[in-house]
């Protein structure tokens, strides 16, 4: 089993949705939790940091449920420049970051 | 300030043959990671530097797989013998905290 398991997509979604993605990470011992954000040929950078009680950024809500070891991130009234491939990454003891294979998000008109 | 900076930005090589690929951190930065990140595929983790502590080298595939990191600062990737399965653009992150900066990756193509 991965360590950090994401659905590829794509998720096709039109201007003004509502979209969301799940993540699935396997050990319970992984202590912090993020969302990255990745443009076609582009490197990652970090969207989002997820804590615990869930938080929010302007469109953008992530959410931690470690009973059953997922994340989600929100996206709503979604915009063509949202279009990216969204990558949930888990940090486990010794802050070694572990990425999932992404999300991609095509946002059309 | 600069970001992670990498270089070159693209490589092709005949298979076979050895290369090295550099990244230069965030000044400051004490981690530094690398990945490989294939055509359409995720970040596959190769090897981790943190301070003066013993290199994770847990992810890097196959003994043909080098890093260093010289003065706790620039590192360099080095691949012996590439294959054509080598291909892939191989992106470098530092970090202080927790928050990963990546630099713009090198495209290597193995023919």
């Amino acid at each position: 089993r991965k360590e950090v398991e994401q659905d590829p997509g794509p998720f096709n979604v039109p201007e003004g949705a509502t979209v969301a993605f799940n993540c699935t990470y396997s050990n319970s011992a992984s202590q912090s939790f993020f969302w990255y954000r990745q443009d076609c040929r582009k490197e990652p950078k970090l969207l989002m940091s997820v804590y615990s009680s869930g938080n929010e950024d302007g469109r953008f809500t992530a959410q931690l449920n470690r009973a059953s070891q997922y994340i989600s991130l929100l996206i709503r009234d979604s915009k063509l420049s949202d279009s990216a491939t969204y990558l949930c990454v888990v940090n486990i003891v010794p802050d070694k970051l572990i990425f999932g294979t992404g999300t991609r998000l095509q946002v059309f008109p | 300030g600069a970001g992670v900076s990498q270089s070159p930005s693209n490589k092709v090589t005949e298979k076979g043959k050895d290369v090295e690929l550099r990244c230069d951190p965030i000044s400051g930065h004490t981690a530094l990671y690398w990945y490989r990140q294939s055509l359409g595929q995720g970040l596959e983790f190769l090897i981790y530097f943190q301070g003066n502590s013993a290199p994770d080298k847990s992810g890097l595939p196959s003994d043909r797989f080098s890093a260093e990191r010289t003065g706790g600062s620039v590192s360099t990737l080095t691949i012996q013998r590439t294959q054509q399965e080598d291909s892939a653009v191989y992106l470098c992150a530092s970090s202080l905290s927790r928050e990963e900066f990546f630099g713009p990756g090198t495209r290597l193509t193995v023919l």
